[in-house]
């Protein structure tokens, strides 16, 4: 089974600052990768599919790079609305996995 | 516009059983893969289940399989799951997700305690 990791596990930041979220995958997985949003008592909301590009309606501060093993998710500059936990997820094997995700805050 | 509605949810003791369902609108149903993920509270999200469009493959995560099956319905425009054999580490949220992973369900509440 392919494993996913995530760092941080959290993160704090200024309204404005660039905040980038890595993920990395136990074997090589393409770019069969999507990141997630989710907010409180929310379910999650798709961000970035095949590891880059950007869902429709999605504000482009948000990006997505990386394929292999090695992923990165970027904000650009922080919205007080961007206030959630994020997850990558691998969907080029099953057991589909997620990543245990990244919970951003405001300092 | 698209939507999936859970339900089915509620509190069920070790051992029980308890049969969720996803309805769909707003687009094609039979058309789109289907799956269940699941989140116990305070934890992350953990892929549970997969069916495919006509429904002849079938996918499950090791935590669930031979106590969960999942099915659907493509005249009633509807996913399931029937969970058997609920434990305490079943208790969670679980969304239906549709293929390509951008429309969830709000999800449904399951508690698996006496």
């Amino acid at each position: 089974d392919i494993q996913m990791t995530q760092s941080p596990s959290s993160l704090s930041a200024s309204v404005g600052d660039r905040v980038t979220i890595t993920c990395q995958a136990s074997q090589d997985i393409s770019n069969y990768l999507n990141w997630y949003q989710q907010k409180p008592g929310k379910a999650p909301k798709l961000l970035i599919y095949d590891a880059s590009n950007l869902e429709t309606g999605v504000p482009s501060r948000f990006s997505g790079s990386g394929s292999g093993t090695d992923f990165t998710f970027t904000i650009s500059s922080l919205q007080p609305e961007d206030i959630a936990t994020y997850y990558c997820q691998q969907y080029d094997n099953l057991p589909l996995a997620f990543g245990p995700g990244t919970k951003v805050d405001i300092k | 516009e698209v939507q999936l509605v859970e339900s089915g949810g509620g509190l069920v003791q070790p051992g029980g059983s308890l049969r969720l369902s996803c309805a769909a609108s707003g687009f094609t149903f039979s058309s789109y893969e289907m799956n269940w993920v699941r989140q116990a509270p305070g934890k992350g999200l953990e892929w549970v289940s997969y069916i495919s469009s006509s429904g002849s493959t079938i996918y499950y995560a090791d935590s669930v399989k031979g106590r969960f099956t999942i099915s659907r319905d493509n005249a009633k425009n509807s996913l399931y799951l029937q969970m058997n054999s609920l434990r305490a580490e079943d208790t969670a949220v679980y969304y239906c997700a549709r293929e390509n992973w951008n429309y969830w369900g709000q999800g449904t509440l399951v508690t698996v305690s006496s």
